[in-house]
């Protein structure tokens, strides 16, 4: 009865690659997001979905694309794969309201371009 | 923008040991406050929170008070054990957002 699963656990491909990564939650949960954290375990947020509609877009290069074919899966697909890509990538999912903030992490996709 | 400071790790301390991570912000209005702990190998869980200032979040042993006076939302732990091994983020949300802001992690190594 996992909450946030994420598939695959690891990925390790070659520099211009495109690779997929997919999330689903069993939670019920409104919202889902995307989150990169670096070699120093820096965490910073990519996108956010609310109800399949994008509502976080930050700085990400264009060749990132999420996905959100309903509330409970959001893929991440990333075209023409750099070696600075190389890092852990988290979804999340959060309940509506006042909980929402209140995050729920998978286990993480350790991504390796070479 | 909103913004939150750790104090930088490593931090390596003893079984038994009283642990400190200091955690700052800056921020317009009154954000929540969260920490997430990170276990090895796993993805990050929420830790405690709290949502107005003097509120006071625990769990697990571990406590933090918000405290708008010093913007400073301190976790504290009196009695580490080795399963406290994590690195453990201080994060902000502001009450209109989806978004959280975390700090840098501050990884803590207990040792037996």
């Amino acid at each position: 009865d996992t909450a946030v699963s994420q598939t695959p656990k690891y990925l390790v491909t070659q520099m211009g690659n495109d690779k997929s990564i997919k999330c689903e939650q069993n939670l019920g949960h409104d919202t889902m997001y995307w989150y990169k954290q670096d070699s120093k375990k820096f965490l910073k947020i990519m996108f956010s979905y609310n109800n399949k509609e994008l509502i976080i877009n930050e700085t990400v290069p264009n060749r990132f694309s999420p996905k959100s074919p309903d509330k409970a899966h959001l893929n991440l697909h990333i075209n023409s794969l750099e070696l600075g890509d190389s890092a852990v990538y988290f979804c999340a999912s959060s309940p509506p309201g006042a909980l929402r903030n209140e995050q729920f992490f998978g286990p993480g996709t350790r991504l390796t371009v070479l | 923008g909103d913004s939150v400071t750790q104090m930088e790790g490593p931090v390596t301390l003893s079984e038994e040991a009283f642990l400190t991570i200091n955690c700052t912000y800056t921020a317009t209005g009154y954000p929540s406050l969260f920490w997430y702990v990170q276990y090895p190998g796993e993805g990050l869980q929420l830790l405690l929170k709290a949502t107005k200032a003097d509120d006071k979040g625990s769990n697990k042993g571990f406590e933090a008070t918000y405290r708008k006076e010093t913007t400073s939302f301190h976790l504290e732990k009196g009695s580490v054990q080795v399963s406290d091994s994590a690195v453990y983020f201080c994060a902000l949300s502001d009450q209109n957002d989806y978004k959280l802001s975390f700090g840098a992690g501050t990884t803590v190594t207990v040792r037996a």
